[in-house]
């Protein structure tokens, strides 16, 4: 296992096009989550599979935001209609039921710049 | 939900040994306490976490007094790879809660040569 894979790397994308990023977790590891981090700052929770089912939204997830996770595998995040505030890093993490004593993982993520 | 506070930034020369300290003041008590390293464009990592008095790996070692309302990291002898932003996060991991934890700014150390 190659840890948490997400693709691609860096998107470059127009204002008002449609995205989606790709996120592969640890193959036992069944919580999934996805944030973004803005430059300087430290990430924010967007939101959380437990297996296939997504079990918290924050906030911050609008209704252009939508995820995935089907058969409780990989997970897409999909956005629609970007905005220049969409720009940042998207940042994938898997861990395992029940707590870890290792925390997440997190992926390299996916760099956002909307145009 | 506790929250913490941490220098923004530091400095430090190589072979050094670094210690940054995190406070949270209203830390609960199946709260732990759990460090991540992150370098430029990429994402965290997993560095350490405890719950009470000491615990060293290979990396790190982190401190935490009786009153767990602060830790420390402590890294021996850095090199310039440990250049990085160091995030300090509180939360009780084992009730499923880990998507809550709030992130701060984190410490951005800087090693000189």
């Amino acid at each position: 296992d190659t840890g948490v894979s997400q693709d691609p790397r860096h998107k470059i994308t127009k204002r008002g096009q449609n995205v989606t990023f790709r996120c592969d977790p640890i193959s036992e590891h069944n919580r999934l989550y996805w944030y973004r981090q803005t430059l300087g700052q430290g990430p924010e929770f967007l939101t959380y599979f437990q297996n296939e089912a997504q079990l918290e939204k924050s906030r911050l997830l609008s209704d252009r935001f939508s995820a995935e996770r089907p058969k409780g595998s990989f997970s897409t995040l999909e956005i629609q209609r970007t905005e220049q505030g969409d720009s940042a890093m998207y940042l994938c993490a898997s861990s395992l039921e029940g707590g870890t004593n290792y925390g997440y993982t997190f992926g390299s993520g996916t760099r956002l710049t909307v145009v | 939900l506790a929250k913490t506070t941490q220098p923004i930034s530091m400095d430090s020369y190589e072979g050094q040994e670094v210690n940054i300290t995190c406070s949270h003041n209203n830390i609960a008590t199946n709260d732990y306490i759990t460090w991540y390293q992150q370098f430029p464009s990429q994402g965290p990592r997993f560095i350490i976490q405890g719950y009470k008095t000491k615990v060293t790996n290979e990396v790190a070692s982190l401190f935490i007094p009786a009153d767990r309302k602060s830790s420390t990291l402590s890294l021996p002898r850095v090199s310039l790879s440990d250049t990085a932003v160091y995030y300090c996060l509180v939360g009780d991991i084992y009730a499923g809660n880990n998507r809550k934890l709030i992130w701060g700014l984190g410490t951005s150390l800087a090693v000189n040569p």
